[in-house]
């Protein structure tokens, strides 16, 4: 069955430093990745996605992420956080069959401090 | 709008009261999602429709939950006898093609409701 983990429930940082949040699946073909940001109050932002191709991806708002297949591991980061990072962000995993076919994660809460 | 449109924004219910969740995709999309979203989590699918059929209902948690989109545009999921465990945030999503997986989602803002 598949399913994802983001281990870090809550992350500080400081404005200008870099960041990394951590996403881990599993699934057992080929895996559709994605990254959405969730502001308080608001509907889910799709950030980037992986289908296949490049490993690394960029997204939207400066942010990319690398597809592991080896640590079955997709790590959002971005080089230089501004305040307006702050959110929620879910790392979900799509299957290619199905209608039921985005598995989310629990989520990463980012604080930014100044 | 160019976005997808929920409403209410919030909804208090009584517990034991009937609710019921309107969802206004984005134009010409095909597929619409409904998803829950309890505090502190990850949302989770609850139904998906493809136009105007509700190809999978699997992720409703009872059947006190029911979802139609009778026209292939505008949804609404109701909840019959509320519960306090129904609290949370309806989210609902639409995309263009068949699934979402290859389709990228565009949510709304979603519904809060709180079952008191």
């Amino acid at each position: 069955a598949q399913s994802v983990t983001q281990p870090d429930i809550h992350i500080t940082v400081s404005e200008g430093a870099s960041l990394e949040l951590r996403c881990n699946y599993s699934y057992g073909a080929t895996p559709y990745l994605f990254w959405y940001v969730q502001s308080p109050g608001q509907g889910l932002q799709l950030l980037l996605k992986y289908f296949s191709g490049d490993t690394l991806v960029q997204g939207i708002k400066g942010f990319e992420a690398e597809f592991k297949r080896s640590q079955s591991s997709f790590n959002l980061r971005k080089p230089s956080v501004h305040w307006s990072d702050a959110a929620e962000y879910f790392c979900a995993v799509g299957v290619q069959t199905g209608a039921n076919n985005l598995f989310f994660g629990t989520g990463t809460r980012l604080t930014v401090i100044p | 709008g160019a976005g997808v449109s929920q409403s209410p924004r919030y909804k208090v219910a009584k517990r034991g009261q009937d609710v019921a969740l309107r969802c206004d995709p984005i134009s010409g999309h095909v597929s619409l999602f409904w998803y829950q979203q309890a505090l502190g989590q990850g949302p989770e699918f609850l139904t998906y429709f493809q136009n105007e059929a509700q190809l999978d209902k699997s992720g409703l948690p009872s059947d006190r939950f029911f979802a139609e989109r009778p026209e292939g545009s505008v949804s609404t999921l109701k909840i019959q006898r509320t519960q306090q465990e129904d609290s949370a945030v309806y989210l609902c999503a639409s995309s263009l093609g068949i699934t979402g997986a290859d389709s990228p989602l565009h949510f709304g803002n979603g519904t809060r409701l709180t079952v008191t």
